[in-house]
């Protein structure tokens, strides 16, 4: 079974620096996908970024990238220039690839970190 | 942002009664879960439809029952709750049109059991 490790219960960073989020997983699986959402005080979750893991290239939106290390299992993410809009629950997660929807689309989730950007 | 939508968004109810979810989307996207979100446990899936009249269990399916009579529409019940399914609920979506399998998730919905 896959599990999804998210060793920082919690993190601040300063306005406009940079901040780290680390996530490991545990997986026999050589084709799967890898996530990071956001889940804001509204407590929707928003999805973040997206990597494939055949693609060596590591996902970049805007402000968020990831560092992908498919040998170590690790899937962190970088915030750069945090903002206020930022502080929430970030929550990594991770799903096999192959038969879309049923069990192999199912999403397993860490039990997330939770963000807070100080002014 | 996905059209999705669920209702009611919060509720309170007593311990033995029967409670449904509901989760409705305008995407026409074929995939439907259901998620409950606990402290310190992350999302955890209960239910899946990959169709309609096509579903099937999740990791935490025990307590819990769904339908989906339609492409819009997927439900989710409570036959008799108890206080342990106190939780938020989380519908999502997804589709292999959008690319590889990325779900979207409605707003939640909270639920109280007394």
């Amino acid at each position: 079974a896959q599990t999804v490790t998210q060793s920082q219960p919690e993190m601040s960073v300063q306005e406009a620096e940079t901040v780290t989020l680390s996530c490991t997983y545990d997986t026999s699986e050589n084709n799967y996908y890898l996530f990071w959402y956001k889940q804001p005080p509204s407590r929707q979750m928003i999805l973040v970024i997206r990597q494939e893991a055949y693609k060596q290239q590591n996902a970049t939106e805007n402000r968020f990238s990831v560092n992908f290390q498919k040998a170590a299992k690790s899937f962190s993410l970088k915030i750069s220039d945090s903002q206020l809009g930022d502080t929430a629950m970030y929550f990594c997660a991770f799903m096999k690839h192959g038969n879309y929807g049923g069990s192999q689309g199912n999403l397993i989730f860490g039990k997330g970190t939770k963000l807070s950007v100080k002014p | 942002d996905a059209g999705i939508t669920q209702s009611p968004r919060h509720k309170v109810t007593e311990t033995g009664t029967p409670v449904t979810l509901r989760c409705h989307q305008t995407e026409n996207h074929r995939y439907m879960y259901w998620y409950r979100q606990d402290p310190g446990h992350g999302l955890r899936l209960i239910h899946y439809s990959y169709g309609v009249k096509d579903t099937d269990k999740g990791e935490v399916s025990d307590g819990y029952s769904v339908s989906r009579s339609k492409t819009e529409d997927f439900l989710l019940t409570l036959e008799s709750a108890t206080s342990s399914q106190t939780s938020v609920y989380f519908c999502a979506i997804s589709d292999l049109a959008g690319g590889p399998d990325t779900q979207y998730f409605g707003p939640g919905t909270r639920l109280t059991v007394l």
